[in-house]
Order: C-alpha cells, then structure tokens, then sequence
C-alpha cells in the first residue's frame, strides 16, 4: 500500500524551538508538497519541492524553510516556532505531472506554547 | 484571482442523498478532483473527472462536470454517518502543476 508518511501525529513544542516536521513517501513521486490547515481557511501552500534539492515558495512561506536531500524525504522547519504556527499540517506528493492528484500524509497537530 | 469556492457547510438526513457544490476558475482544467477529509486525518483522493467528461459514477458517487459555468459537483447516494467528513474540490489550471483546493465542505450527517 503506497503511502505518505508524517513522522508524528502530535507535537507540542515550546516558543522558540526550533521544530522539524518530517514526511517520507514510497511512491517515487518528483513532487513534495507542506500545507497547514487552519478552520475556515482551508489548506494553504508554504512549501513545495519539484526536485531533490529543489525548492519553491508556496503561499504562506514566511516563518519555515524545507529541506529535500533525498527524494523520498521532505522536511519542514520552523525555524524559531511561535504560537500563531499551531496547526494541523499535512504533507503531500504527486508524480511529476500532478493529473491523478495528491497523496496526502496523516498530518501533524502542532501546539506551539 | 484563483479561488476554488465551495460553501462552508451542508447537513443532511442519514439514507439522503448529499450533493456538495464547488465553482472552479479555469476553464482549461484538465483534472478536477475530490477529497475526503476524515476527523484528525489527512485528505483521502476520493474520485476525479477528466474535463472531457460531464459525468462519473463510482458506486454511490457521481461527479457531474458542467465545462460551460465551471461547476462541480459531488452527489452521495444513500448518506451514512460515515460520510460525515470534509470535502474538498481541487482544480489543476491550465499551464500550472499544482493542485488548488477549495476551502472545504463540512458534511454532517444526522439520523
């Protein structure tokens, strides 16, 4: 069963940390994708990744970097975490031409305190 | 603007049928998708529909593509409180290789 997997389902970090949020896929899939999902605001893009090494500003990038040294693995970072980054955040990958969609991760709820 | 619009939320009677309602941007979409999303989980790809086609069924779902107002559409037959979740409408405008997501339909089912 192909899948895409998030290193944790719960994390509750202090303000300040430095937090890494990791997501592995099986797939061969080009593509790696980081949203958070906030209510009423739907899934917003901060990073994706079309390549190893290879990345590229989504939406909301301010407060992360990514890092993809291996094509299966794409990390999240949040470099000096604050409160307003608690959310669900949801990993994703997809074949280079993204037509049969995304396969999502579980996700990671992150309470930042 | 690219806003895929979906409205927020929709209750309906356990054994009804549900249809959740989206409105796209781009008339050259080729790909349109829908998702589920399960409480605490991530999004699960439930069914997508070429842009060729006006109509997919799979089971108790059908999608129904209207090209000409740049609507989808998602109807579940025979609701079951498992279908409780969020659903979520996705396009792939042309010249772009990415997915754009809808804000998400919240459907409750009720006995």
């Amino acid at each position: 069963d192909v899948k895409v997997t998030q290193s944790s389902r719960y994390l509750v970090k202090r303000t300040g940390e430095k937090v890494f949020l990791e997501c592995v896929q099986d797939m061969d899939h080009e593509n790696m994708f980081w949203y958070r999902q906030d209510p009423g605001l739907g899934l917003r893009l901060i990073y994706f990744s079309y390549d190893v090494k290879m990345k590229e500003k989504g939406d909301i990038p301010e407060g992360y970097s990514v890092s993809r040294e291996k094509k299966e693995r794409f990390s999240l970072i949040l470099e000096s975490a604050s409160t307003n980054q608690t959310s669900m955040y949801l990993c994703a990958s997809s074949r280079r031409t993204a037509n049969y969609g995304y396969t999502f991760g579980s996700g990671t709820r992150l309470t930042v305190v | 603007g690219e806003d895929v619009e979906q409205s927020l939320f929709l209750s309906v009677r356990e054994g009804d049928s549900s249809v959740i309602n989206c409105t796209y941007t781009d008339s050259s979409s080729t790909y349109l998708y829908w998702y589920k999303q399960e409480p605490g989980a991530g999004l699960q790809l439930l069914t997508y529909i070429f842009s060729n086609m006006d109509m997919k069924q799979d089971q108790r779902l059908t999608v129904l593509l209207n090209k000409k107002d740049k609507h989808l559409s998602l109807r579940i037959a025979d609701t079951q409180t498992g279908d409780s979740a969020i659903y979520f409408c996705a396009e792939i405008p042309g010249g772009y290789n990415k997915l754009i997501f809808g804000a998400g339909t919240r459907l409750a089912v009720h006995p």
